[in-house]
C-alpha cells in the first residue's frame, strides 16, 4: 500500500518568515509533485521533480522553491511567506515518470500565514 | 498549455438519481484524462481515467465518456449513494508533458 506523508497537517506562520513543508513517500517512487489547493481554483502545480536533485516549475512556481536531496523526499519551501500562501498544500508522487501513472496524494497541510 | 474547465461547481441529487459532471479541454493533443475523488478532509484519489483511444469506460457504477472531436470527457455515477458525496476533480495531461491539469472540481452531495 502506498503510503505518502506529510511533515503536518496544520501549520501555522507569520508572514515573512521561512517555511519548510516535507513530503515522504515509502514506495521508491520516481516522480513527486506538489500543488496548491484553493476552493473554485482546484489543485495547481507548483513545482514536480522526476529525479534527485531534479527538478521543474510547475504553473505558479513565483515565490516558492522546493529541495529533493533523497529519493523518498520533496520539500517545499517558502523563502518569506505571505498572506496570499495561506493554503491548502498537498503532495502527491508516481511510480514511473509517465504523465499516466496514478498520483498518490498526501493527507496535506494546511498552511495559515498570519 | 493545457486549460480544463469543469461544471458544475457544485451538484446535488437525490440518493438513486445520477450525477453528471462535465469538463472541456484546450489542447487537442491531451491524450490522458483522470478522475479523482477528495472525500471531505481526506486526500484525493483516482477512481477512473480514460486514454484518447477510447470513447467510454465503465468501472460499475461510474463511467467516463470522451468526445475528441467536441474535447470534453463526463463523469456519470449511476444510483448515487450518500457515499458518493466529496469533491470530483477531472484532469487532462497534455501531449509531451508529465503535468496534469486539473479542473477546478465539482463538489457533490448525494442526499438520503
Amino acid at each position: 500500500d502506498v503510503k505518502v506523508t506529510q511533515s503536518s497537517r496544520y501549520l501555522v506562520k507569520r508572514t515573512g518568515e521561512k517555511v519548510f513543508l516535507e513530503c515522504v513517500q515509502d514506495m521508491d517512487h520516481e516522480n513527486m509533485f506538489w500543488y496548491r489547493q484553493d476552493p473554485g481554483l482546484g489543485l495547481r502545480l507548483i513545482y514536480f521533480s522526476y529525479d534527485v536533485k531534479m527538478k521543474e516549475k510547475g504553473d505558479i512556481p513565483e515565490g516558492y522553491s522546493v529541495s529533493r536531496e533523497k529519493k523518498e523526499r520533496f520539500s517545499l519551501i517558502l523563502e518569506s511567506a505571505s498572506t496570499n500562501q495561506t493554503s491548502m498544500y498537498l503532495c502527491a508522487s508516481t511510480l514511473g515518470r509517465e504523465g499516466t501513472d496514478t498520483q498518490y496524494f498526501g493527507p496535506g497541510t494546511r498552511l495559515t500565514v498570519l | 498549455g493545457e486549460n480544463v474547465e469543469q461544471h458544475p461547481s457544485t451538484l446535488s441529487v437525490q440518493e438513486g438519481d445520477s450525477a453528471v459532471i462535465k469538463c472541456t479541454y484546450s489542447d487537442s493533443a491531451s491524450n490522458y484524462f483522470p478522475w479523482y475523488k477528495q472525500e471531505l478532509g481526506k486526500r484525493p484519489q483516482l477512481i477512473i481515467d480514460i486514454r484518447s483511444n477510447v470513447g467510454e469506460k465503465k468501472d460499475q457504477r461510474i463511467a467516463v465518456t470522451l468526445n475528441k472531436t467536441a474535447k470534453h470527457f463526463s463523469l456519470h455515477i449511476t444510483e448515487t449513494q450518500p457515499e458518493d458525496s466529496a469533491v470530483y476533480f477531472c484532469a487532462a495531461l497534455g501531449w509531451g508533458t508529465d503535468k496534469l491539469i486539473f479542473g477546478t472540481g465539482t463538489r457533490l452531495q448525494v442526499f438520503p
